[in-house]
């Protein structure tokens, strides 16, 4: 199974900072990662597809890149809404594995 | 408007059945590949299973193979899992999701609101 390593676990930022997400995937994953965000007691939403892709209605601050084996997740200013656990994920190969979540709060 | 619709959850002893329902709205069913994915409590995200449009290709994760089983019913525009054999360890949220990619499955760009199941005696 190809393991996904988010780091950090969790963060507290102000508003407005800058905050970059990291995850590393245990072997070449070319550009087949998601980012999700999650709010407590909601499902799930996608927000960057592809590595750096934005889905559709998703705010611009929001950013992704990265290739191969190490990706980046930067919201390039957080906003009181971001508060989430935000999730990469890999579909380059079964099973379909996630990292384990960081969780962002304001400080 | 997409609508993914999870039902079926609850309480249920060590060993027993229980059969989830994911109702679909707002797009044609049978042009998408299907998932469930679930999540423990407090806990991250575990994907278990994905299904075609057309049930021909089916993938299971190891922690469910050979006690869970995906299906669909595309008349009815539903998405189900069967789940046999329940463990303690199985407790969890349970979402389906709509996957957004043709080629490659993987990519859950619409999601359940969750059914939660609790295993315990």
């Amino acid at each position: 199974d190809i393991q996904m390593t988010q780091s950090p676990s969790s963060l507290s930022a102000s508003v407005g900072d800058r905050v970059t997400i990291t995850c590393q995937a245990s072997q070449d994953i070319s550009n087949y990662l998601n980012w999700y965000q999650q709010k407590p007691g909601k499902a799930p939403n996608l927000l960057i597809y592809d590595a750096s892709d934005l889905e559709a209605g998703v705010p611009s601050r929001f950013s992704g890149r990265g290739s191969g084996r190490d990706f980046t997740f930067t919201i390039s200013s957080l906003q009181p809404e971001d508060i989430a656990t935000y999730y990469c994920q890999q579909y380059d190969d079964l099973p379909l594995t996630f990292g384990g979540g960081t969780k962002v709060e304001i400080k | 408007e997409v609508q993914l619709v999870e039902s079926g959850g609850g309480l249920v002893q060590p060993g027993g059945s229980l059969r989830l329902s994911c109702a679909a709205s707002g797009f044609t069913l049978s042009n998408y590949t299907m998932h469930w994915v679930r999540q423990a409590p407090g806990k991250g995200l575990e994907w278990l299973s994905y299904i075609s449009g057309t049930s021909n290709t089916i993938f299971y994760s190891d922690s469910v193979t050979g006690r869970f089983t995906i299906s669909r019913d595309n008349a009815k525009n539903s998405l189900y899992l069967q789940m046999n054999s329940l463990r303690a360890e199985d407790t969890a949220v349970y979402y389906c999701a709509r996957d957004g990619v043709v080629v490659v499955p993987g990519q859950f760009d619409y999601w359940g609101q969750g059914t939660l199941v609790t295993v315990s005696s």
